[in-house]
């Protein structure tokens, strides 16, 4: 499986956007880029995935660079409740479809 | 629509038992897979079961163990319990065939102490 690479750790201020960046230049042609984030004390919840265009909805953005090695997650204003560890996973649908691998993620701080 | 739960919240054992842990999965789901998060660590892939048959599975020992059943609830099994067997047990239901924008809903996980 094609592995990813993210920044520790980012900070950023409140109301502020925040972009974090996920580099993952083995990737596939039929790997989907997921985007997933873990507040404190819960489970992993879905925040946005892509395959070659850039994506919105209500959470975030997905900015996918023209070759896929690499993508940014883009909150337009971050607020507090944003705090949470940053996942990005690459999801081969070819076979296997359920199976994620997480990486160690990005943790964001959010600053009031 | 009732989300993923899991049971029981935080469970404490010794070096040497086995554990059982419990999922219910999300209405509709037909998918379950489980994960291990070590402290500080991204969660990592244990096993999936589609149908009730075990159907992909991580780098982990035989001592884990699962089942899934008709209503898709699940179980994770670990035998002789070991202290790096000490994390939070996540899991996660889905819907197989639901296409490229199908995705995984985790529920809040099982924290596991060994002793």
């Amino acid at each position: 499986d094609a592995k990813t690479t993210q920044p520790n750790s980012m900070e950023s201020n409140e109301e502020e956007p925040v972009h974090l960046p996920c580099n993952h230049s083995t990737i596939s042609g039929t790997d989907y880029i997921h985007w997933y984030r873990q507040l404190p004390s819960q489970g992993p919840e879905y925040v946005i995935h892509g395959l070659t265009s850039n994506v919105n909805n209500r959470m975030a953005s997905l900015a996918i660079a023209e070759d896929r090695k690499s993508s940014t997650l883009i909150l337009h204003r971050a607020t507090l409740r944003d705090a949470a560890v940053y996942y990005c996973i690459l999801r081969d649908v070819a076979y296997n479809f359920n199976k994620f691998y997480f990486g160690s993620g990005t943790k964001l701080n959010v600053k009031p | 629509e009732t989300g993923v739960t899991q049971s029981p919240t935080h469970l404490i054992k010794t070096r040497g038992q086995q554990v059982t842990l419990r999922c219910s999965s999300q209405s509709g789901h037909n998918t379950v897979s489980w994960y291990q998060q070590a402290l500080g660590q991204g969660p990592q892939f244990i096993f999936q079961y589609y149908r009730e048959e075990e159907n992909g599975r991580g780098n982990f020992p035989p001592r884990f163990s699962g089942l899934q059943f008709p209503n898709y609830s699940s179980e994770l099994n670990v035998n002789a319990l070991e202290l790096d067997d000490s994390a939070l047990y996540l899991c996660a239901s889905s819907l197989v065939g639901g296409g490229p924008g199908e995705t995984q809903y985790f529920g809040p996980g099982t924290r596991l102490l060994v002793l």
